[in-house]
């Protein structure tokens, strides 16, 4: 089975910054990334697909990276609906795995 | 609008078995390939089962194969799934989510609201 290793698992960061979160694979996965973000009870929402792709509706201030192994997440200015938690996908091959989750946190 | 209307989640006793479903409206259900995800009480997300649109691909996560089936109904626009020999450990918010292939697995669009399942005695 393939691992998702992201990073890190939290973080504190204030409107405005620049964020980025990365996610590790533990085998190639070509670009066969997403990213979905996840509020408080509620469900996940899909935000990036085939690792740099937005969804439709997606703001561009979120922007993804990477194939292979490595994987980036960045969100340019962050503000105050972006606090969630953001989780990477490799879809590659059965079994389909997450990562660990990052939490964005206000600080 | 894709909805994702997931049901049949409640409180079980260890060792038996509980059946989710989970009704698709606003895309045509048999242009994609489905899949359950799942989320432990205050946990991450945790992918259960994946399956193509004519059913010819299935794929379980290790946790629960050969406890848990996959099923789908495109005359109905409806995903099971049947859980059997069910844990603690399955406790859980279990998501129905589409995929955007039809045989899968690629990235997944839509998400329901999830039902929740608790095994315990």
């Amino acid at each position: 089975d393939i691992q998702m290793t992201q990073s890190p698992s939290s973080l504190s960061a204030s409107v405005g910054d620049r964020v980025t979160i990365t996610c590790r694979a533990s085998q190639g996965i070509r670009n066969d990334l997403a990213w979905f973000q996840q509020k408080p009870g509620k469900a996940p929402k899909s935000l990036i697909y085939a690792a740099s792709s937005l969804q439709s509706g997606v703001p561009s201030k979120f922007s993804g990276s990477g194939s292979g192994t490595d994987f980036t997440l960045t969100i340019s200015s962050l503000q105050p609906e972006d606090f969630a938690t953001y989780y990477c996908q490799q879809y590659n091959s059965y079994p389909v795995t997450f990562g660990g989750g990052t939490k964005v946190e206000i600080k | 609008e894709v909805q994702l209307v997931e049901s049949g989640g409640g409180l079980v006793q260890p060792g038996r078995s509980l059946r989710l479903s989970c009704v698709a409206s606003g895309f045509t259900f048999d242009d994609y390939a489905m899949h359950w995800v799942r989320q432990a009480p205050g946990k991450g997300l945790e992918w259960v089962s994946g399956i193509s649109w004519n059913s010819g691909r299935i794929g379980y996560a290790d946790a629960v194969k050969g406890r848990f089936t996959i099923s789908r109904d495109n005359a109905k626009n409806s995903l099971d799934l049947q859980m059997n020999s069910l844990r603690p450990e399955d406790t859980a918010l279990y998501y129905c989510a589409k995929d955007t292939l039809l045989v899968g697995p690629g990235s997944i669009d839509y998400w329901g609201q999830g039902t929740l399942v608790t095994v315990s005695s």
